[in-house]
């Protein structure tokens, strides 16, 4: 049983450029969700999904988007990366989200 | 709006000692989770406790304790005689059914520094 799987681990970005940070589940969890943790701001929440085919934004949704087409995969695509993205980045999953979410062991994302 | 405070940005002890990190939360919902979570040096999140807006009892594991007191919207945590292997970064969450998904809100964290 794999958890929750994030890749890549590590990743470097120019700035302008796109990329999709992957996340998938193999728990068939409902809930699950994206956060950016910085130094000193803890985590904070960019997007949700409470099922296949539905998402909303979360506190810091700007420059990020979504889609859910499986219930299996969340990923999070940056559009046109800038330096204040660099963070490390998780993705979570729920049965139900008041159960407690799973969480990726991370993707740490440098933009230059 | 949610929201989770953890005043104490940084803590450090000594082996053995005992050391409490606060957490104060805002909601207007009666229904909410409380978790904490734990974040060694490795960076992963490993989940501590979850805790439901009706159930104040407080609970112990090994040299954990919980405090849940709904009159100050408070959910500290306790680690009792603290080891090395106890620093870490701890951060309090709270999840709301009614409010982004139940996603988890977290507070900023507390760095527990503990030294031999």
């Amino acid at each position: 049983n794999a958890g929750v799987t994030q890749t890549p681990k590590f990743q470097v970005l120019k700035t302008g450029q796109s990329m999709t940070l992957q996340c998938a589940q193999d728990m068939n969890h409902e809930y699950m969700s994206w956060y950016r943790q910085d130094p000193g701001m803890g985590l904070r929440l960019i997007h949700y999904s409470v099922g296949a085919g539905i998402t909303d934004q979360g506190e810091v949704p700007n420059g990020y988007n979504v889609s859910r087409s499986t219930t299996e995969d969340f990923p999070l695509r940056l559009l046109s990366a800038a330096p204040s993205q660099t963070s490390v980045y998780f993705c979570a999953s729920s049965l139900q989200g008041s159960y407690g979410y799973t969480f990726g062991s991370g993707t740490r994302l440098t933009v230059v | 709006a949610q929201k989770v405070t953890q005043a104490q940005t940084e803590i450090s002890v000594v082996e053995k000692e005992d050391v409490t990190l606060d957490c104060v939360y805002e909601t207007r919902d009666t229904t909410y989770y409380l978790f904490w979570y734990k974040q060694p040096p490795s960076g992963e999140l490993v989940f501590l406790i979850r805790r439901n807006s009706f159930d104040e009892q407080n609970e112990i594991s090994g040299r954990y304790s919980w405090n849940f007191q709904k009159s100050t919207s408070s959910f500290n945590f306790t680690i009792t005689a603290s080891q090395v292997v106890d620093s870490a970064v701890y951060f309090c969450a709270l999840s709301d059914p009614n409010q982004a998904g139940t996603a988890l809100i977290f507070g900023k964290g507390t760095t527990l520094s503990v030294s031999s």
